[in-house]
């Protein structure tokens, strides 16, 4: 089945200690990005990647990395955590970066940051 | 920059109601537009996409068509259902350069029976 995963789905931590959530899609897809969930904000672009080794900033990065090694994956990493990143995130991914390409996006990951 | 703005929810309509949320975009060049339903504890899911002015996208009874001229993109369903509550959310996705996506606030419709 054709599918973004990540982990962990939900995840209660403190201040200042390092987390990564994963994320790893099966479809061969190119372009990978993350997202965080809002309320009354929707979803802005944290990070986003046209293919390995190729990642770029979207519009909320700070306090956020990435990586890219793999095709498949695509983790995101709080280096230092802080309580205003208490968010939904989503990870996605597409068949290629470009205009007219639809996302297929995993389930969430649900983070508290105390 | 470039920006999506969708209307204020939460929209309650009684089933086999006239559905519409309004979507409008700020964008240079020509964008893809999409919209995206969430159902409660999902991810988002693509309801309907248009790549270029004119184009109506259509699925599942819900249709929204890409009018350059008004920088919108409206979706609208004749008669819902109450499987049909969820959240709606608009995006676009840059034309050239960044391959930035970006989302509406989104709308939240419940169907009552």
């Amino acid at each position: 089945e054709a599918q973004v995963t990540q982990n962990p789905r939900y995840l209660i931590t403190v201040t200042g200690k390092k987390l990564t959530v994963t994320c790893s899609q099966n479809m061969n897809h190119e372009y990978m990005s993350w997202y965080r969930q809002d309320p009354g904000l929707g979803l802005r672009q944290i990070y986003y990647s046209m293919n390995v080794e190729v990642t770029d900033k979207g519009d909320v990065p700070e306090g956020y990395k990435v990586s890219r090694k793999e095709k498949r994956n695509f983790p995101l990493i709080l280096e230092s955590p802080s309580p205003n990143q208490t968010s939904l995130y989503f990870c996605a991914s597409s068949f290629r970066g470009g205009s007219n390409q639809p996302q297929h996006f995993g389930d969430g990951t649900r983070l508290s940051i105390l | 920059g470039n920006s999506v703005t969708q209307m204020e929810g939460p929209v309650t309509l009684s089933e086999e109601a006239f559905l519409t949320i309004n979507c409008t975009y700020t964008a240079t060049g020509y964008p893809s537009l999409f919209w995206y339903v969430q159902y409660p504890g999902e991810g988002l899911q693509l309801l309907l996409k248009a790549t270029k002015a004119d184009d109506k996208g259509s699925n599942k009874g819900f249709e929204a068509t890409y009018r350059k001229e008004t920088t919108s993109f409206h979706l609208e369903k004749g008669s819902v259902q109450v499987s049909d509550s969820a959240v709606y959310f608009c995006a676009l996705s840059e034309a050239s350069g960044t391959y930035k996506y970006i989302f509406g606030t989104g709308t939240r419709l419940k169907v009552l029976a």
